[in-house]
């Protein structure tokens, strides 16, 4: 079982709507991550969250706009996205520290479709 | 070049034989390495990480690790069909990025 957790695990959205995938994860980590993996493809970092901030965004487009309320919530809010957007969308969380790198975890993931 | 270079495969083994699964990474900053499974339609699964130089070993699984030649990889002792996925390799560049290969399909005939 899976201790990250991401909701809904399907989404369907016309390219006016506005939606948010939610992410949770109950392992104490203070780094979270959003993903995106278009199929046959790796995935592909979007955003790092470590003590709640955000440390890095890969150039995404700001039609992705990322939160963190709390330790173990991430969220991600989508609004005027492309039929090119359509992916599956993966949370993922570790600890955070050193120079490394620590293990990731990733979440079941959300099919996004954009119509 | 890539930074992270996997053979796409497929790799066929059969049931029972060793499947060796490899991987180069380019950039000598590397110091963690992670190796995933992920079933189609799935999201990847954490299954091995690996920080110095040398054997890691868990289960039918073993990571084996040589900065020097920037080579990294996962041997599966004792295949079984369940163990037909796509596996990824995960360098971290730095702090908690990863960066991953593309992957390699994996199928176990049995």
């Amino acid at each position: 079982d899976t201790e990250v957790t991401q909701t809904p695990k399907h989404l369907v959205m016309g390219m006016t709507n506005k939606k948010s995938l939610k992410c949770e994860q109950h392992m104490g980590h203070r780094a979270m991550y959003w993903y995106k993996q278009k199929a046959k493809k790796p995935p592909e970092l979007m955003f790092v969250y470590s003590y709640e901030k955000l440390s890095i965004n890969e150039s995404v487009p700001s039609r992705f706009s990322p939160e963190c309320p709390n330790s173990s919530l991430l969220n991600l809010h989508l609004h005027a996205l492309q039929p090119e957007d359509s992916a599956l969308y993966l949370c993922a969380s570790s600890q955070v520290g050193g120079q490394g790198g620590y293990e990731q975890y990733f979440g079941p993931g959300t099919r996004l479709t954009v119509t | 070049q890539k930074e992270v270079e996997q053979n796409s495969g497929p790799l066929s083994v059969p049931e029972g034989a060793i499947a060796s699964l490899n991987c180069t990474y380019s950039d000598r900053g590397s110091q963690s390495f992670f190796w995933y499974r992920q079933y189609s339609g799935k999201s990847p699964e954490l299954i091995m990480s690996i920080y110095s130089n040398g054997d890691k070993e868990d289960g039918r699984f073993t990571a084996q690790l040589n900065k020097a030649s920037q080579y990294v990889s996962l041997l599966i002792r004792d295949s079984q069909p369940s163990d037909s996925a796509t596996y990824l390799c995960a360098p971290s560049l730095y702090g908690n990025k990863l960066v991953f290969g593309a992957g390699t399909i994996l199928r176990v005939k049995s």
